[in-house]
C-alpha cells in the first residue's frame, strides 16, 4: 500500500523561484494538510482541505497557495521562495479531522 | 486558535525504566488528542490516541491518560527499550465539525540509554 506519497524528497530552489511540491494519497481519504516542520517548533499547519474543492488556511498560510481538484492530490505551491521557507515539508491524510492522520516521507527544501 | 504546550522538550532514561511526556491545551472543546512518533528522516506515525469520553487507554508498553478538567494528557511508556528512542508529538484538535484541524506539541526527543 503507498499510503501518503510526496515528491520530490529534496528540492534546492534560488530565492525568487517558484515549484510545486506534489502529495497522492490511496485511501480514499477526505482531509488532507500540508505541515511544516522547523526545528523546536514542531509540526505547523499551513492549509488543509476537508474535500475536494475545498481549502482553508492553517496557521502559517502565507507565501504558499493550495488546490483540491481530486479527493487524491493535494499540491502545495511555493509562489515565490524566501530562505524563511527553508523547512521540511509533510503532507498527510486522514478519513475525518478526528481520525488518525498519516503522513508521507516529508520533502526536505532549502532556499538559498 | 489551539495551543499545545508540550514538556519536556528532551527526555533521557535508561533502559527498562519510565517515560512520561506532559501536554495541555487550551481549547475546552477538543474531543481527540492523538500521539506521534517521528523517526529520524521520517514522516510522524500514530502510536495511541484517546477521545475525551476516555479517561485512560493503553497498549502494551504505552499509556495514555486524559484529564479533561485541567485540560492535560499525558504518554506513558514503561520499560522502555532503545528502539524508543525518536521525537514524541502530542496534539490536540480544535475547530467546528466537518473542519476539525490538528494542533501539535513542540516534540520531545526520547532518549533510551541501553
Amino acid at each position: 500500500n503507498a499510503g501518503v506519497t510526496q515528491t520530490p524528497k529534496f528540492q534546492v530552489l534560488k530565492t525568487g523561484q517558484s515549484m510545486t511540491l506534489q502529495c497522492a494519497q490511496d485511501m480514499n481519504h477526505e482531509y488532507m494538510s500540508w505541515y511544516r516542520q522547523d526545528p523546536g517548533m514542531g509540526l505547523r499547519l499551513i492549509h488543509y482541505s476537508v474535500g475536494a474543492g475545498i481549502t482553508d488556511q492553517g496557521e502559517v498560510p502565507n507565501g504558499y497557495n493550495v488546490s483540491r481538484s481530486t479527493t487524491e492530490d493535494f499540491p502545495l505551491r511555493l509562489l515565490s521562495a524566501a530562505p524563511s521557507q527553508t523547512s521540511v515539508y509533510f503532507c498527510a491524510s486522514s478519513g475525518t479531522g478526528e481520525t488518525e492522520a498519516f503522513f508521507g516521507q516529508g520533502t526536505r527544501l532549502t532556499v538559498v | 486558535g489551539e495551543n499545545v504546550e508540550q514538556h519536556p522538550s528532551t527526555l533521557s532514561v535508561q533502559e527498562g525504566d519510565s517515560a512520561v511526556i506532559k501536554c495541555t491545551y487550551s481549547d475546552s472543546a477538543s474531543n481527540y488528542f492523538p500521539w506521534y512518533k517521528q523517526e529520524l528522516g521520517k514522516g510522524p506515525q500514530l502510536i495511541i490516541d484517546i477521545r475525551s469520553n476516555v479517561g485512560e487507554k493503553k497498549d502494551q508498553r504505552i499509556a495514555v491518560t486524559l484529564n479533561k478538567t485541567a485540560k492535560h494528557f499525558s504518554l506513558h511508556i514503561t520499560e522502555t527499550q532503545p528502539e524508543d528512542s525518536a521525537v514524541y508529538f502530542c496534539a490536540a484538535t480544535f475547530g467546528r465539525a466537518g473542519s476539525y484541524q490538528l494542533t501539535f506539541g513542540k516534540g520531545t526527543k526520547l532518549s533510551v540509554i541501553p
